[in-house]
Formats: C-alpha cells, sequence, structure tokens
C-alpha cells in the first residue's frame, strides 16, 4: 500500500535548528514535495527533490534517500513566522499522495 | 499574476442538502485539483481535471463530483450532504499536472450542521 509518515507535533525555539522527518512506502517514486501551511492558509511550495542528496534554499533544505525511503526538512535559523504545518508529498507516476503533516510551533 | 480564487470562502449547510464551490486557476494553467483537509485525515486528494477531463481521482463516494470549463476554472460538487464532510476544501492549479508543482487557493470552509 502507499504510506506516508511524519511525526504529528514538534516544538523548538527561536534561532535553533529543527529537522522535519517524512518517511515512505510507496509503489512507485518519482519525486518528494514539501510544503508549508500556515494556519488557516493555502499550503505553499517550499522545495521538490527527484535525486538523492540534500537542496539548499536560503534557510530551508531538503534531503532524500530514495534507497531508504526518507527525506527530511531542516530549517535553520528558526523564527516564529516558521511555525506552521509542513506537508510531505511523493510523486508515484502521475499520482501524489500527502501525509498528515508536521505541526511546528516556534516558541522565543 | 493572478493566483488561484476560490469561492465561496466560508459556506455553512444542513445535513442533506447539495453545494457547489468554485476554483479559478492561474491563467494558463490547465490542471485543477481538488483536495479535502480536515484536523484528522490531512490533506486527502479528491480528482484532477485537466483541460475539461477528470484525469485522476481518490478514494471519495460518488457524492463528490466534479468538472471543468473551457476556461479552465472548475467546479466541485457535494450532495446529500453528512456532517463529515465539514473540512476545508482546497483547489490547486498546476501547468502541467497535480503531480508537478501546485498552486494552492485559500480554500473554502465547509460547515455541515
Amino acid at each position: 500500500g502507499q504510506n506516508i509518515d511524519q511525526p504529528t507535533e514538534m516544538t523548538a525555539t527561536e534561532g535553533a535548528i529543527v529537522q522535519i522527518n517524512c518517511t515512505y512506502q510507496t509503489s512507485g517514486f518519482n519525486g518528494l514535495f514539501w510544503y508549508q501551511q500556515h494556519a488557516g492558509e493555502a499550503p505553499t511550495f517550499l522545495s521538490y527533490n527527484v535525486l538523492d542528496g540534500l537542496e539548499e534554499k536560503g534557510r530551508f533544505s531538503s534531503f532524500l534517500s530514495r534507497s531508504k525511503g526518507y527525506s527530511y526538512l531542516l530549517l535553520k535559523e528558526l523564527q516564529m513566522k516558521d511555525s506552521a504545518s509542513y506537508l510531505c508529498a511523493v510523486r508515484d507516476g502521475d499520482k501524489l499522495i500527502f501525509g498528515t503533516g508536521t505541526r511546528l510551533q516556534v516558541f522565543p | 499574476k493572478a493566483g488561484v480564487t476560490q469561492t465561496p470562502r466560508y459556506l455553512i449547510k444542513t445535513r442533506g442538502q447539495q453545494v457547489t464551490l468554485s476554483c479559478s486557476p492561474i491563467s494558463g494553467h490547465r490542471s485543477v485539483s481538488w483536495y479535502q483537509q480536515t484536523p484528522g485525515q490531512g490533506l486527502q486528494f479528491l480528482f484532477e481535471y485537466f483541460s475539461e477531463t477528470q484525469r485522476n481521482k481518490g478514494n471519495f463516494p460518488g457524492r463528490f463530483s466534479g468538472r471543468q470549463f473551457s476556461n479552465s476554472r472548475s467546479e466541485m460538487n457535494v450532495s446529500t450532504l453528512e456532517l463529515g464532510d465539514s473540512a476545508l476544501y482546497l483547489c490547486a492549479s498546476s501547468l502541467n499536472g497535480y503531480s508537478y508543482e501546485q498552486y494552492f487557493g485559500p480554500g473554502t470552509r465547509l460547515t455541515v450542521t
């Protein structure tokens, strides 16, 4: 079957680094997305990984290991505005499967 | 470039009624997808329309239906509403399909009483 796992909630302190993990078991794999969703708002695209390794984009980085069915989103120098849900989604052929999301709370 | 718009933003309906939600994609995008989001289930895929044809479908009952018009605008209809249909309904548009980068609208918050 298709399964994507993320922690439900995480907390961190302003200025710190946090890593949000995503593990997946899907019949196929063509790439992995990370989306950010602030409460009451629409999800917005953060990153897309299709090859193994780390992709860095400012304070945010995303890592993929296809052999392990594993990805993580790394947020550095956390800011209060980073408090949001982070959704992992796997592309399998022309289908897209979302995880249930990780709610991150950043405290001062 | 204008973003994805959804109307209405909030809706309250009674069990047994039906509802129609509307979504206007980003200009030039031919793919429109619909999602249901609830606290317990997360973001669940309903269906995707591409150039007026339903291309992909999630695991929702036939009470959930949709269509896409020639200008790419899309509507979603839910008939015989149930309490469990209370959710945020998100629409997303994409240039090449929903399994590519998508741009989400603000959503329609549906409450069924």
